[in-house]
């Protein structure tokens, strides 16, 4: 039983370029919770999407990030014209449904480490 | 803002039990307390969760007061590959949106 996969685990961009993150929640799960680490910073929460959803924006940038969660494929997180401020390790997390108890726990992928030089 | 206190870094023999505490004093009847931790820098792994009952799985045990106002991790035997930070994060069935603090930095010492 594959978890949350994220692709590329490692992205190098140059200033004014876009990025472009994947994450494929585990199998059965569809909520999918994308977060971003700063170095030497706890995880903050960004955006939670469901299936062609956005349920939840309220933690991402009003510029240049975007999300989504297609019918098919993958959850995308998009960040265009990137600055070297958006430099940090971004971790998508997937769950099997919400609202029931204790169901909804959140499976971390390995995480995408965006270099912007 | 946080709701948990835990902290800062902690170290613990190896074969010994760790013991990590956590304060969340404003914790709500319907909240429970999760533990992740995040080895090197990984993404965050679940360990184990709780209401009010104690709780144990294969990895920890979870030892929550009865007033809920603080909690401990428990690992019985902790190894070199237990070195890591530990997240306790506290939300109802429906909180998706995890709040991590700074979590106690784990060194497990051979």
């Amino acid at each position: 039983n594959a978890g949350v996969m994220q692709n590329p685990r490692h992205l190098v961009r140059r200033r004014g370029q876009e990025a472009r993150l994947r994450c494929s929640p585990m199998k059965g799960h569809s909520h999918v919770y994308w977060y971003r680490q700063l170095p030497e910073e706890g995880l903050k929460f960004m955006v939670y999407l469901q299936k062609e959803n956005i349920i939840d924006e309220s933690g991402m940038p009003k510029e240049r990030f975007s999300a989504e969660f297609p019918k098919e494929g993958p959850s995308i997180l998009r960040i265009q014209q990137v600055v070297r401020g958006d430099s940090a390790a971004y971790f998508c997390a997937s769950s099997p449904s919400s609202g029931r108890a204790g169901a909804d726990t959140q499976y971390f992928g390995p995480g995408t480490r965006l270099t912007v030089l | 803002d946080a709701k948990t206190t835990q902290p800062t870094s902690m170290d613990c023999a190896e074969g010994r039990a760790a013991n990590l505490p956590c304060n969340h004093s404003t914790i709500s009847g319907n909240e429970y307390v999760y533990w992740y931790r995040q080895i090197h820098s990984q993404g965050p792994q679940y360990i184990i969760h709780g209401l009010k009952n104690n709780e144990t799985n294969e990895m920890a045990s979870l030892i929550i007061t009865e007033d809920r106002k603080s909690s401990t991790l428990i690992l019985p035997h902790a190894t070199l590959r237990d070195t890591a930070v530990y997240y306790c994060i506290v939300g109802t069935s429906g909180t998706y949106k995890y709040i991590f603090g700074t979590g106690t930095r784990l060194k497990v010492l051979a």
